[in-house]
C-alpha cells in the first residue's frame, strides 16, 4: 500500500469553527509532513514529524494545530483561521531518517475554504 | 539554503510535440533534485529523481530529465505531448544532507498541451 489518503476532501468552515484534518499512511513511514498550496503556487511546508515528534514548524500560526498520534495518522487542528487561510492542504510522508533521500509520498489534499 | 528557479511560468504547446521545462537550482551543498506534477484538483506525482549516478534520469509517462551540474540546471522533455500531459510541474530540491527529507519547490510551470 503506497497510498497516503487524507479526509475531508472538502471542508467548509467559519472563522470561529474549530475542525481538524485527518492524514493516515500504512506504509511504515516515519515522517509525516502538512504543506499549505494556495492557487497557482508551490506547496509550503508546515510541519515536519520525525518518529512521532514535531520536529519543524515553520513559523505557522497558532490557530493550526499539528498532532501525530502514532506513527501512521497525522492531524491538523484549526480554530479561529482567517478567510485567507483558505487553500489546498496537502499531507505527505517519507521513511524519514538519514539520507540517502527518501521520497515523500503525497495525498490528495483538503481543499479549505474559510468564510 | 537551496532555492529553485523555474523560468517559464506558463508552456502551451501542441499535441504530439517536444516540449522542455526549463529548472535552475542554486546550493551551497550536495543536492537531490525532483520533477513533480499536479494534475487539477489533485495531489502531487513524483515524475522523476536525480539522487546520483547517471545524469539523465527517466520517469513516468514518458518524461526525462538531465542534470547538468556546471550549469545548474535539471530541465524536464518529453519527445510528444498527450492531452493527458495538462497539469502543474514543479521542480524541486533537497539537500544532500537533512535528515527530514526537506524539499524546496519552485514556483511551478504550467503546461497546456493544445489539441
Amino acid at each position: 500500500d503506497t497510498e497516503v489518503t487524507q479526509t475531508p476532501k472538502h471542508l467548509v468552515m467559519g472563522m470561529t469553527n474549530k475542525k481538524s484534518l485527518k492524514c493516515e499512511q500504512h506504509m511504515g513511514h516515519r515522517a509525516m509532513y502538512w504543506y499549505k498550496q494556495k492557487a497557482k503556487k508551490p506547496p509550503e511546508l508546515m510541519f515536519v514529524y520525525s518518529y512521532e515528534k514535531l520536529s519543524i514548524n515553520e513559523s505557522v500560526p497558532s490557530r493550526f494545530s499539528p498532532e501525530c498520534p502514532n506513527s501512521s495518522l497525522l492531524n491538523l487542528h484549526l480554530h479561529a483561521l482567517q478567510p485567507e487561510d483558505s487553500a489546498l492542504y496537502l499531507c505527505a510522508s517519507s521513511q524519514g531518517g538519514l539520507p540517502p533521500y527518501n521520497e515523500q509520498f503525497f495525498g490528495p489534499g483538503t481543499r479549505l475554504t474559510v468564510l | 539554503a537551496q532555492s529553485v528557479t523555474q523560468l517559464d511560468s506558463q508552456v502551451p504547446v501542441f499535441e504530439e510535440a517536444p516540449v522542455e521545462l526549463r529548472c535552475n537550482y542554486s546550493s551551497s551543498v550536495s543536492v537531490y533534485l525532483f520533477w513533480y506534477v499536479q494534475y487539477p484538483n489533485q495531489g502531487l506525482q513524483l515524475l522523476l529523481k536525480y539522487l546520483s549516478g547517471s545524469t539523465l534520469v527517466k520517469g513516468i509517462n514518458g518524461f526525462e530529465a538531465e542534470f547538468n551540474k556546471s550549469q545548474t540546471s535539471f530541465h524536464l522533455r518529453k519527445p510528444s505531448v498527450h492531452i493527458s500531459d495538462t497539469a502543474e510541474y514543479f521542480c524541486a530540491v533537497s539537500a544532500a544532507k537533512t535528515s527530514y527529507d526537506k524539499v524546496i519547490f519552485g514556483p511551478g510551470t504550467s503546461l497546456s498541451v493544445i489539441p
